[in-house]
């Protein structure tokens, strides 16, 4: 069974810096693109960032290039993603998602249940 | 970035309707769209993808249409489990985007 469990989350203040981590299982770990995709409380789905299977290549929204940075560690099946300069719009879920195709970007086909992070004075 | 649009944001429909959400790409991405299913206090769920292709598991009342720009998801009859949030995505290019998502109430 796949699992992707989600850890780190917490309370911030602005400005300050928090580390994600997401432990995979249930599939082979470096066969696969991981991604983050968070959700602000009532709003929508919304890419993160994302890193190839090898962990050459790394993908980046807009408002997440220079301050987050996303990274695995194949050797531990786990995904990690260090934000800092957090502002109060990063207040979110994240979630941590399985790549459906091998070696590929494509579709997202398992979710994490997520973690909460709150930037907030 | 390629953006996605999607129509209606909310709609109020009844059991046994059939429901169309629409996704407009702001361009042409062939056929690298999916579709998700999101409860309340749920994670996501994958229900199409290629535009088309059913997930395994996902009740044949859910179809997928489009290629191109413009892309659909329907329920040919909707049933209680069905209300929800709906997303598309597409994944044609990095970084992968999410249309605003169509609330079904």
């Amino acid at each position: 069974e796949v699992q992707l469990v989600e850890s780190g989350g917490g309370l911030v203040q602005p400005g300050g810096s928090l580390r994600l981590s997401c432990s995979a299982s249930g599939f082979t770990f470096n066969n696969y693109a991981i991604h983050w995709v968070r959700q602000a409380p009532g709003k929508g789905l919304e890419y993160v960032s994302g890193i190839s299977s090898h962990g050459r290549n790394t993908y980046y929204a807009y408002f997440a290039k220079g301050r987050f940075t996303i990274s695995r560690d194949n050797s531990k099946n786990s995904l990690y993603l260090q934000m800092s300069s957090l502002r109060a719009e990063d207040t979110a879920v994240y979630y941590c998602v399985k790549d459906r195709m091998v070696s590929a970007i494509s579709h997202l086909d398992y979710w994490g249940q997520g973690t909460p992070v709150t930037v907030s004075s | 970035d390629i953006q996605m649009t999607q129509s209606p944001s909310s709609l109020s429909s009844s059991v046994g309707d059939r429901v169309t959400v629409t996704c407009r790409a702001s361009q042409g991405i062939s056929i690298s769209v999916a579709w998700y299913q999101q409860k309340p206090g749920k994670a996501p769920k994958l229900l199409v993808y290629a535009a088309y292709r059913l997930e395994s598991g996902v009740p044949s009342r859910f179809s997928g249409d489009g290629s191109g720009t413009d892309f659909t998801l329907t329920i040919s009859s909707l049933q209680p489990e069905d209300f929800g949030t709906y997303y598309c995505q597409q994944y044609y290019s990095t970084p992968l985007t999410f249309g605003g998502g169509t609330k079904v109430v």
